[in-house]
């Protein structure tokens, strides 16, 4: 099956910080989605990419899928109270029809 | 508003009963997923539906058993065959294209606790 490994596990840092968390696989997905997850709440989807290399931003958020097709990244500018949370990737890879998702990056932001 | 509503927010069962959870979306999106969520783990796919009337095993179905009558609603079946339903279940609705899912909205969640 698909397998994505996700780090770091946790991050706990202190508010203005930027934050940077990735996920890789050993095989080649050809969509990464990452969410982020409030306690007690259904994952809010915050960016969508889908070409080898595309840069995508939302606000202070940017994702980047891997040039090698078997990577993505998030970072987090300028990192805020309300960011605290779990960040999950998820990825299709070629040749599957559903989603893989990561464990999970919970960060927290000290004020 | 369009999204995704499940339902109860919680639910508490006596252990050998089944118990089923209510998901509709008004996203007029065709593939319907059901996900479980453990402590410190990634979300793992239960069952999956892309269109009605028709639905694929997930990596861990045994013990659920799921129905899509109406492309609006994907309900869940917990069963007492299932051996650790006490878990946080979450749906999620997405388009369709060329054969495979894309972007997945997903419900608030509905956490189950069998006792």
């Amino acid at each position: 099956g698909q397998q994505l490994n996700q780090s770091p596990q946790s991050m706990f840092i202190q508010e203005g910080e930027d934050v940077s968390m990735n996920c890789t696989s050993s095989s080649i997905f050809n969509t990464w989605l990452w969410y982020k997850q409030d306690p007690g709440e259904g994952p809010v989807l915050l960016i969508a990419l889908y070409k080898a290399g595309e840069l995508t931003s939302n606000g202070r958020l940017t994702a980047q899928f891997g040039i090698t097709r078997k990577d993505s990244f998030l970072n987090i500018s300028a990192s805020i109270p309300s960011d605290v949370g779990i960040y999950f990737c998820a990825g299709r890879q070629s040749g599957y029809s559903t989603l893989t998702f990561g464990k999970g990056t919970m960060l927290l932001v000290s004020p | 508003d369009g999204g995704i509503t499940q339902s109860p927010k919680y639910l508490f069962r006596k252990e050998g009963q089944n118990v089923t959870l209510s998901c509709e979306q008004n996203l007029n999106h065709d593939a319907m997923y059901w996900y479980r969520q453990d402590p410190g783990q990634g979300l793992r796919l239960i069952y999956y539906s892309q269109i009605v009337n028709d639905f694929q095993k997930g990596d861990i179905a045994e013990g659920y058993s799921v129905s899509r009558e109406k492309k609006e609603s994907f309900p869940l079946t917990v069963t007492s065959a299932q051996k650790n339903p006490t878990a946080f279940y979450l749906c999620a609705s997405s388009p369709w294209m060329q054969g495979a899912s894309y972007e997945q909205y997903f419900g608030p969640g509905t956490r189950l606790t069998v006792t």
